[in-house]
């Protein structure tokens, strides 16, 4: 079945770094793909999104490309901020048998440090 | 209304009790996704609501849970004889298709005591 692979965490970075979050997933058809944050405290927030191969998905200086050919879907930022400081959820749906289904990566925690 | 609402925020249980969870998703949103978020692990999928569908109950991890959906609406998600494991907090979500974004409720946090 469909599936998503994140990079393990905790990444703690100081502010105005570079920022990647590496993010891979397993699908048949074409899914859609998701980032969403979880800042400490608070619900799920949908940070970005693509549809289809090579789609790029932007919010708030966050990028990510829906690469098909090496099946990934990467968050970046240039420069980070101590309020970036949260847990980032890579996601698909749709694509082959899984309907609907949000499938999650298992997240990972970003720490930015002044 | 104007985002998902899920009630109670906070549920405290003793072992063995029936509770029930309730989500109010966006108006319209045809698709509503239950979600279970362990302390310190990622994102279960429950169940999946979509229109008038037989709903994807293959994330339910007992039948001890169970959840319906009325009149396409508001969804109710039900555990029965809780455990202690059953200490999560509880996700609801809801969508108008599966290539738009997804909106969380703020979830309810269920203790087992």
């Amino acid at each position: 079945g469909n599936s998503v692979t994140q990079m393990e965490g905790p990444v703690t970075l100081s502010e105005e770094a570079f920022l990647t979050i590496n993010c891979t997933y397993t699908a048949t058809g074409y899914p859609s793909l998701f980032w969403y944050v979880q800042y400490p405290g608070e619900g799920l927030q949908l940070l970005l999104k693509a549809t289809k191969a090579d789609d790029k998905g932007s919010n708030k200086g966050f990028e990510a490309t829906y690469r098909k050919e090496t099946t990934s879907f990467h968050l970046e930022k240039g420069s980070v901020q101590v309020s970036d400081s949260a847990v980032y959820f890579c996601a698909l749906s749709g694509g082959g048998n899984q309907g609907g289904k949000l499938i999650f990566g298992q997240g990972t925690e970003l720490s930015v440090k002044p | 209304g104007a985002g998902v609402s899920q009630s109670p925020s906070n549920k405290v249980t003793e072992k063995g009790k029936d509770v029930e969870l309730r989500c109010d998703p966006i108006s319209g949103h045809t698709a509503l996704y239950w979600y279970r978020q362990s302390l310190g692990q990622g994102l279960e999928f429950l169940i999946y609501f979509q229109g008038n569908s037989a709903p994807d109950k293959s994330g339910l991890p007992s039948d001890r849970f169970s959840a319906e959906r009325t009149g396409g609406s508001v969804s109710t998600l039900t555990i029965q004889r809780t455990q202690q494991e059953d200490s999560a907090v509880y996700l609801c979500a809801s969508s108008l298709g599966d290539r738009d974004g997804y909106t969380f409720g703020s979830g309810t946090r269920l203790t087992v005591v």
